[in-house]
């Protein structure tokens, strides 16, 4: 089992473009996240997906939207970049039963927004 | 402002000794975790303590809680090199939304 990916590894913007963030995961889990984090600080929730169908703003929703594409996949868009969103984001998976809370993670995607 | 908060922010230790790290949360919750971040890293799923717990024990780690303080603590007994990382709490308001605190960033000193 792969866990959950994540694509791309690294990236770089100018203000203005957009991009897609894609996760998937092989552990038929339900609930996926998207979080971020900045330099020398902790994760931000930024959307996350309860079960497939439902997603949900965390605690930095703004400048980002979400696609639970299907139960495997959840995919984070920035629609026009900026330099406040240069980050390194993560995207988690847990089961989503009661009970089990621990979440994987994936490896990662480093963006800068110039 | 986010759930967890951990305190130290940073803490700087000798190989050997024990390292305690401090989680505070505002909301109730069914449960707390604990996470390490290696540098440059995805997290790793290190306990979880349930909130009629108050004790829980891997390895060389131990956890508490304390409902009624909302706190939680971490101890790392017989410290290693391969601790040094970041150490974050995460809880929630829901059980789907987990948020994690700012992070303890342990380092040991050999």
């Amino acid at each position: 089992n792969a866990g959950v990916t994540q694509t791309p590894k690294f990236q770089v913007l100018k203000t203005g473009q957009s991009m897609t963030l894609q996760c998937a995961q092989d552990m038929n889990h339900n609930s996926m996240y998207w979080y971020r984090q900045d330099p020398g600080m902790g994760l931000r929730l930024i959307y996350y997906s309860a079960s497939e169908g439902t997603t949900d703003k965390g605690e930095v929703p703004n400048g980002y939207n979400v696609s639970r594409l299907n139960k495997r996949e959840f995919s984070l868009r920035l629609e026009s970049a900026a330099p406040s969103q240069t980050s390194v984001y993560f995207c988690a998976s847990r089961t989503g039963l009661a009970g089990e809370d621990t979440q994987y993670f994936g490896p990662g995607t480093r963006l800068t927004v110039l | 402002s986010q759930q967890g908060e951990e305190d130290p922010q940073a803490l700087s230790i000798q190989e050997g000794e024990n390292a305690t790290m401090n989680c505070s949360y505002k909301t109730s919750i069914n449960n707390l975790q604990w996470y390490r971040q290696n540098s440059g890293r995805g997290l790793v799923h290190l306990i979880l303590i349930r909130s009629n717990e108050r004790e829980k024990h891997s390895g060389r780690l131990r956890v508490t809680l304390d409902t009624s303080k909302k706190s939680s603590s971490l101890l790392i007994t017989a410290s290693r090199a391969a601790d040094t990382a970041s150490y974050f709490c995460a809880t929630g308001p829901i059980p789907s939304k987990i948020i994690f605190g700012s992070g303890t960033r342990l380092s040991i000193r050999p």
